[in-house]
């Protein structure tokens, strides 16, 4: 499977707790993103890279979100001292330019995060 | 700032019958236009995009076509399944195509 691979698929977390994901994207793709959806909502954005370099952040992703991407591969987003309102499913992509300039974006199968 | 606005759902519909999903967006530029489809408890597929006006997106029976005069990407399908059953989102790119802005999705409940 070549498309974009999320881990964990679930987590379920007591509030106060820190929490990472991983995303691996295709591989190729010089863009990630990360996105939140929350229930009967569509995805917002909350940040993305170029290669390694952090390049937007939303003004949803709050001090207590980090997210990473080191060598220009995977990328990680942590959330410390998680708060019920954190619940969600976190939505990574990638891209790359296609032949016409633009980005299609193409979307993982999201992990779900779920503060009791 | 940009915006997408779909119109509200469920949409039910009996199998066989004609499907239109209307999008509406707000946007500086020349926006590129997408509509995915997710399934339930999955991630969002990409179904069928448009990156200048007057193109035609088109995927599974699906299609959709970008009319900068009206702003709108309104989604179709001349025959739905049950197996359409998903929840569709409109969405725009930036001319740099640095972020999505996505509507607040639309149910598609198709009964057999």
């Amino acid at each position: 499977d070549t498309g974009v691979s999320q881990d964990p698929r679930h987590k379920i977390t007591k509030r106060g707790q820190n929490v990472t994901f991983r995303c691996d994207p295709i591989s190729e793709h010089n863009r990630l993103y990360w996105y939140r959806q929350t229930l009967g909502q569509g995805p917002e954005f909350l940040t993305y890279f170029q290669n390694e370099a952090q390049l937007e952040k939303s003004r949803l992703l709050s001090d207590r979100f980090s997210a990473e991407r080191p060598k220009g591969s995977f990328s990680t987003l942590e959330i410390q001292r998680t708060e019920q309102g954190d619940s969600a499913m976190y939505l990574c992509a990638s891209s790359a330019r296609g032949t016409g300039g633009g980005h299609t974006i193409y979307f993982g199968e999201g992990s779900w995060l779920t503060v009791v | 700032g940009n915006s997408v606005t779909q119109m509200e759902g469920p949409v039910t519909l009996s199998e066989e019958a004609f499907l239109t999903i209307n999008c509406t967006y707000t946007a500086t530029g020349y926006p590129s236009l997408f509509w995915y489809v997710q399934y339930p408890g999955e991630g969002l597929q990409l179904l069928l995009k448009a990156t200048k006006a007057d193109d035609k997106g088109s995927n599974k029976g699906f299609e959709a076509t970008y009319r900068k005069e009206t702003t709108s990407f309104h989604l179709e399908k001349g025959s739905v399944q049950v197996s359409d059953s998903a929840v569709y989102f409109c969405a725009l790119s930036d001319q740099a195509g640095n972020m999505l802005t996505f509507g607040g999705g639309t149910r598609l409940m198709v009964k057999p």
